[in-house]
C-alpha cells in the first residue's frame, strides 16, 4: 500500500505569512493528489484536486503542485480563516488514503 | 446546490450492528460514485468504503471487509452503510462524499454522523 506522508504536524503561522505544507507518497503516484481543509466540528473541504488544480470556490490564495512523490500545499498570504486542519489524499486502484494531517496555528 | 446529509448514528455495543443512511439532492445521484470516511475522535481521517454509481462494484479498507456494507437505491438518492459486529475501534465521526469523476477527489460531504460502540 502506498502510505502519504505529511510535514510538519503542526504549524505556527502569523495571518499575512506565506505557508507550505509537504506530502510525500512512498511510491510514485503521477498527479493524483488531492488537498482538504477541515474545521473543528465540519467536514473537510476540497481544496486542490490533481496536485495543482484549484476546486471551483476556493480563494486564489491557495495553490498546490508537485508530481510523483513530493507534494506542496501553498497559502500565498494566510488569513485568519485559513486556521485549520489540513489533509493531502491520495487515489490508487480503489484505495484512498490520507495523510496524518498538518494544523495551521495561530502563532 | 449539491447537499448530503446523513442519518443513523448513535450508540451500539460492541458486536451489535447500525446502519447509516445518507440522502443526496442537487445532483444526478446514479452518476457518481460515493463514498464513507470516518473520523476517530481527535484523529485523522480514514476512508472506509465506496460504491459505483451503479451500485454494481464496492471497495472497502481492509479494517472493514467482511463487516461494513455499502450499497446505494438510486431510485431513492441514498447511499447505505450497513456496519456488523462493531468494535471500540470503530467509534467516529461517519461522513459521506461524493467523488468527481474527473479527479477522484471528494468534491462534497455530509456533515457526518456520530457512531459511538461502548458497553
Amino acid at each position: 500500500d502506498i502510505q502519504m506522508t505529511q510535514s510538519p504536524s503542526t504549524l505556527s503561522a502569523s495571518v499575512g505569512n506565506r505557508v507550505t505544507i509537504t506530502c510525500r507518497a512512498s511510491q510514485s503516484i503521477s498527479n493524483w493528489l488531492a488537498w482538504y481543509q477541515q474545521k473543528p466540528g465540519k467536514a473537510p473541504k476540497l481544496l486542490i484536486y490533481k496536485a495543482s488544480s484549484l476546486e471551483s470556490g476556493v480563494p486564489s490564495r491557495f495553490s498546490g503542485s508537485g508530481s510523483g512523490t513530493e507534494f506542496t500545499l501553498t497559502i500565498s498570504s494566510l488569513q485568519p480563516d485559513d486556521f485549520a486542519t489540513y489533509y493531502c489524499q491520495h487515489y490508487n486502484s480503489y484505495s484512498w488514503t490520507f495523510g496524518q494531517g498538518t494544523k495551521v496555528e495561530i502563532k | 446546490e449539491m447537499h448530503l446529509l446523513e442519518s443513523g448514528g448513535g450508540l451500539v455495543q460492541p458486536g451489535g450492528s447500525l446502519g447509516l443512511s445518507c440522502a443526496a439532492s442537487g445532483f444526478t445521484f446514479s452518476s457518481f460514485a460515493m463514498s464513507w470516511v470516518r473520523q476517530a475522535p481527535g484523529k485523522g481521517l480514514e476512508w472506509v468504503s465506496t460504491i459505483s454509481g451503479s451500485g454494481g462494484n464496492t471497495y472497502s479498507a481492509d479494517s472493514v471487509k467482511g463487516r461494513f456494507a455499502i450499497s446505494r437505491d438510486n431510485s431513492k438518492n441514498t447511499l447505505y452503510l450497513q456496519m456488523n459486529s462493531l468494535r471500540a475501534e470503530d467509534t467516529a465521526v461517519y461522513y459521506c462524499a461524493k467523488e468527481d469523476d474527473q479527479s477522484d477527489a471528494f468534491d462534497i460531504w455530509g456533515q457526518g454522523t456520530m457512531v459511538t460502540v461502548s458497553s
